[in-house]
């Protein structure tokens, strides 16, 4: 069956690296995605991946796959207090417009 | 903004109540979602409309009625809901084709008492 993973907390400290990690069980995937979500709002697409790619780079963010694995990362460079929020990581699961979310990750960014 | 909008932000209801929540996206895409985001559970896919035309429904009891009358809107009614149903419903749009970047809107909190 289609699963994705996430660990449910992560604290880091200002101006440090941040590394959210996921897995997901379904090798048909074809796109990885993250999601950001603040409090009060709805989920922010950050980035995707698509899987015959080990690695994409947008700006502060760095995105790892693992195909192998079925292991995604999300790495958040110089890390801010604004980035504190909810990460989803979610896969497609082959599957041509459903999305399949994790639990999401709580990052806390402390001063 | 995401250029997805939703209506109202926060509803509460009776269990003998009927209500609708509204969304609408200004993207011009033609696949719209909604996703149920209950405390410590993954986000629940609901219903899928591509086309105008429900291609999921996502083992959701009766007592949620989607309805897409074009490509921009999508509502859920709601009747004779159970507190369990309390949560935060999103709805989210895309194209129907390529790598599905889902856009999503702020949410409606509900609250049935």
């Amino acid at each position: 069956g289609e699963d994705v993973e996430q660990s449910l907390f992560l604290s880091v400290r200002e101006g440090d690296s941040s590394v959210i990690n996921c897995t997901y069980t379904d090798s048909s995937s074809t796109y990885l995605y993250w999601y950001k979500q603040e409090p009060g709002a709805g989920l922010q697409l950050l980035t995707y991946i698509f899987s015959n790619m080990d690695m994409k780079q947008d700006q502060r963010l760095t995105v790892l796959l693992n195909k192998k694995d079925k292991h995604l990362s999300l790495r958040i460079a110089d890390t801010q207090t604004g980035d504190s929020a909810i990460y989803f990581c979610a896969e497609n699961g082959g599957a041509t417009n459903k999305l399949i979310f994790g639990t999401g990750t709580l990052l806390a960014v402390q001063p | 903004e995401t250029g997805v909008t939703q209506t109202p932000r926060h509803l509460v209801m009776g269990m003998t109540n009927k209500k609708s929540l509204k969304c609408e996206q200004h993207l011009g895409h033609n696949a719209m979602y909604w996703y149920k985001q209950s405390a410590k559970k993954p986000l629940e896919l609901m219903f899928v409309y591509n086309f105008k035309e429900q291609t999921e429904n996502n083992s959701v009891p009766s007592r949620f009625s989607p309805e897409c009358p074009n490509s921009s809107h999508l509502f859920l009614h709601l009747h004779t809901l159970q507190p369990e149903d309390s949560a935060l419903y999103l709805c989210a749009s895309s194209q129907a084709q390529g790598p599905l970047e889902q856009y999503f809107g702020p949410g409606t909190r509900l609250t049935v008492t």
